[in-house]
Parts: structure tokens; C-alpha cells; sequence
């Protein structure tokens, strides 16, 4: 019964490469969300979805294509993969009326 | 847009002592201040939380402040223990549906058995 789940948790590809990250939350929450965690931990925005609306759509490499088929749904898709796109990948969702982000565990991509 | 200034970066104290993570907003708007903590090779998971019309809450052994006078909160946890290491975020949100979350840069905390 995980809230957030996120596929693969772990991605080891080549440069040049694209691939796709899987992220489900089955609490009915509004608002899902795609954040990148560096090397040193600093969690940065991407995307944020609501209700299957794009709402945030931070200064991010258009190589990221986020997709929401629907509410519980959020995916990322990313092309033409660089070393630089090496990272910790956490999705989240967040229930209007200002309560916390649920996180995923993570999807750690490694580019070689 | 919001900017949330994170103290200490780093944080070692011994098991039973007290830790402190500070944290600074600037948006006056800001008005849902959540705790994150950050265990090795898992997501962030929020541990507390406080809106801008209260002043403290505790919980256990953890406890929030807010100063909105002066845009600064704190996060205390008494009576550390080894399973307290881990890496701890704060966070500044308006309450409004879809609005993010702006977030520290992380406190590595790690508490010495």
C-alpha cells in the first residue's frame, strides 16, 4: 500500500540515451510534483501538476517532458540523456489545504 | 520568489544532546512551514509541521518555533539518538493549493552513540 511509488529506483544509461521515470501516488491527492536532488542534496523544483494541469514548469531542459494521463499519474521523460542528468529524481504529492509533500523513494539515474 | 537560508549545513552532537537547524524566509507570504528528514537512500519524510498562526509546536522530541516577525524557524530535537542521523530540511509554502514547496539546502545531522 506505498503511497508515492516511483519506478525504476535505480537507472544506469548511456549518454544520448532516452528514458522514462514512473511515478503513481494512490492517496488522491491534487498535485503531484518532479524534483531533482543533486550531489549535495539540494532538492530543486521541476515540475508540478495539478489535477492533470501543468502548473510549474521551472527553467528546466526541454530534453524533460513531464506526462499526466491523470491525476494519479506523473511521469518523466527524458531524451537525449547527459552526464550533467545524473541524479537523485523524487516524485511527490500534495494535498490541497497546504499540508505536506508525500515523497517517493527516489529514482537515482546514473549517466555513463 | 521565496529564498530559504539553511543553518548548519553540517551537525554532529552526542547521543542524548540537543540539535538545533535554523532556517530563514523572505516572502512575508509564506504562511506552512514543514520538516523534512532524510534518511540515507530514501525520500524526504515530514516530521513536523507549523502554519504562521502558531508560535511553537512540539511533538515528542521534536519541536518547531516560528518568528514571523523576524522570517526565521527552528527545528529542536531533544535527547538525540543514533536513528536522528539523517539529513533534515526545512520549507516555506504558502498553503494554496499547487503552490511548492521552497526548500533549505539540508542539515546533515549525525548524532554520536
Amino acid at each position: 500500500d506505498t503511497a508515492v511509488s516511483q519506478t525504476p529506483k535505480y537507472l544506469v544509461t548511456q549518454m544520448g540515451n532516452d528514458k522514462s521515470i514512473k511515478c503513481e501516488q494512490n492517496l488522491g491527492h491534487d498535485t503531484m510534483y518532479w524534483y531533482k536532488q543533486d550531489s549535495k542534496k539540494f532538492l530543486k523544483i521541476m515540475f508540478s501538476y495539478n489535477n492533470k494541469e501543468l502548473i510549474i514548469n521551472e527553467t528546466v531542459p526541454n530534453r524533460f517532458s513531464p506526462k499526466s494521463p491523470d491525476k494519479a499519474h506523473l511521469n518523466l521523460h527524458i531524451n537525449s540523456l547527459e552526464l550533467g542528468d545524473s541524479a537523485v529524481y523524487f516524485c511527490a504529492s500534495r494535498l490541497g489545504g497546504g499540508k505536506g509533500y508525500t515523497f517517493g523513494s527516489g529514482t537515482r539515474l546514473t549517466v555513463v | 520568489g521565496e529564498n530559504v537560508e539553511q543553518h548548519p549545513s553540517t551537525l554532529s552532537v552526542q547521543e542524548g544532546d540537543s540539535a538545533v537547524i535554523k532556517c530563514t524566509y523572505s516572502d512575508s507570504a509564506s504562511n506552512y512551514f514543514p520538516w523534512y528528514k532524510q534518511e540515507l537512500g530514501k525520500g524526504p519524510q515530514l516530521i513536523i509541521d507549523i502554519r504562521s498562526n502558531v508560535g511553537e509546536k512540539k511533538d515528542q522530541r521534536i519541536a518547531v518555533t516560528l518568528n514571523k516577525t523576524a522570517k526565521h524557524f527552528s527545528l529542536h530535537i531533544t535527547e538525540t539518538q543514533p536513528e536522528d542521523s539523517a539529513v533534515y530540511f526545512c520549507a516555506a509554502s504558502t498553503a494554496d493549493t499547487g503552490n511548492q514547496f521552497y526548500f533549505g539546502t539540508g542539515t546533515s545531522l549525525t548524532v554520536i552513540p
